[in-house]
């Protein structure tokens, strides 16, 4: 089956980094994404991989091994508004021939004063 | 920039009763989708519409029916509720590629 895993819960201190991983086994993939999510809020889309490597994007980098089914969302200088959940999604070919999004369950990370 | 509203916010059902949720954007996107956001658990997608008057069903489709009236709307249709159905269910649109999509801030449902 396809299948997107992150870990539920993540923790780290004010003004140091976060890690949010994502390993992911799908048949095809065309992509990645990451959602910010806060409490009661709409997930709102942070960033797209495609290709292997680090994308700098400044407060929100992002990396991909597609050899490894593997993702990360680095978070740095993180301030307490940076608590939030932090989903992951694989875009892939669906049977219709469109791309469908396979979200993993999201990691609640948690900024300690 | 644009907007997803869903309507209602919150929605109370009696068990066995039949339900309806609207979304409504105004991105001028061409595809439409409604979530499945239960707690601990990643989003599933019950139905998707990538233009007016279609419809294709996603994983989690049994139970449900859809509607894409037209562009700028797309209608969740709960056949008939069950107490497992509570959960937050996610309204969002792209445009045709997918790479970006927006979501609404969702419906909760509680069935009494």
């Amino acid at each position: 089956g396809q299948g997107v895993e992150q870990p539920a819960k993540l923790m780290s201190v004010e003004g140091t980094f976060a890690r949010v991983n994502c390993t992911y086994s799908t048949s095809g993939f065309n992509g990645l994404s990451w959602y910010q999510q806060r409490e009661g809020q709409a997930p709102v889309f942070l960033s797209y991989v495609v290709l292997d490597g680090l994308k700098d994007s400044g407060h929100f980098s992002t990396f991909l091994s597609r050899s490894n089914g593997y993702s990360y969302l680095l978070l740095t200088e993180l301030q307490i508004k940076d608590s939030a959940s932090y989903l992951c999604a694989v875009r892939v070919l669906a049977s219709s021939g469109s791309w469908q999004l396979i979200f993993g369950s999201g990691t609640q990370l948690t900024v300690m004063p | 920039g644009g907007i997803i509203t869903q309507t209602p916010k919150f929605l109370i059902g009696q068990e066995g009763q039949k339900l309806t949720l609207k979304c409504q954007q105004n991105f001028n996107h061409d595809t439409m989708y409604w979530y499945r956001q239960d707690s601990g658990k990643g989003l599933r997608l019950i139905y998707y519409s990538i233009t007016e008057n279609d419809l294709q069903k996603g994983d989690l489709s049994e139970g449900y029916d859809a509607s894409r009236e037209k562009k700028s709307s797309f209608s969740l249709t709960v056949t008939s509720a069950q107490k497992n159905e509570m959960a937050v269910f996610l309204c969002a649109s792209s445009r045709g590629s997918n790479t970006e999509v927006f979501f609404g801030k969702g419906t909760r449902l509680t069935v009494v």
